[in-house]
């Protein structure tokens, strides 16, 4: 089946840094969507963008896709400490788009 | 306020025992779904349901089962057939397969 796959695992950068994370997954999809969680909560959408789409911004965020490379960029600009959480990428898992599979996501820490 | 609501919090079950977890939206979203998040891992898909009265099992169904007998509501029972002592379980709602979705705070399962 479909899966994205975050990069890196993990991240651990300052305050007012910038943090970049990626996504690969391994077939065609229609969409991309980036979330966040923070420890022992719900996700959180953050941004969906579609495949005949290349960048989306929302505030601080900006995400990027190439299907061509299968993969996606999820790039948090002047971090916060409050940006520490766990992001995931999902994509939609058929061509109906029935519904998402997540990838194993990236824990950003984000030092004061 | 519109959203979506999962109880309880945390859950303790005995071996043997079946449980159910509740899921509420207010959203009036057609898809519901339940994951599962094991610990420093991503969500596999227990459940999803398109529509009323309809509903297909996920990667990982065994042990688990649902009904949406009302648009708004998608309980998940976990049986004794399910062996994990502990998992984070999620319930979501969405429009459609391929839009985002709402997540609830989790219900936090442990076998006593």
């Amino acid at each position: 089946s479909q899966q994205g796959e975050e990069d890196p695992q993990a991240l651990s950068i300052q305050e007012g840094e910038n943090a970049t994370m990626n996504c690969s997954y391994k077939t065609s999809i229609n969409n991309l969507q980036w979330y966040r969680q923070n420890s022992g909560r719900g996700l959180v959408h953050l941004i969906l963008i579609r495949s005949n789409e290349r960048e989306k911004h929302s505030g601080r965020l900006r995400v990027t896709l190439d299907t061509s490379k299968k993969s996606s960029s999820l790039l948090i600009t002047a971090s916060r400490a409050a940006d520490t959480a766990s992001y995931f990428c999902a994509t939609d898992r058929d061509n109906y788009g029935q519904n998402f599979v997540f990838g194993p996501g990236t824990r950003l820490s984000v030092l004061p | 306020d519109g959203g979506i609501t999962q109880s309880p919090k945390y859950l303790f079950r005995k071996e043997g025992q079946n449980v159910t977890l509740s899921c509420e939206q207010n959203l009036n979203h057609d898809a519901m779904y339940w994951y599962r998040q094991d610990p420093g891992q991503g969500l596999r898909l227990i459940y999803y349901s398109q529509i009323v009265n309809d509903f297909q099992k996920g990667d990982i169904a065994e042990g688990y089962s649902v009904s949406r007998e009302k648009k708004e509501s998608f309980p998940l029972t976990v049986t004794s057939a399910q062996k994990n002592p502990t998992a984070f379980d999620l319930c979501a709602s969405s429009w459609q397969g391929d839009t985002e979705a709402f997540f609830g705070q989790g219900t936090r399962l442990t076998v006593v």
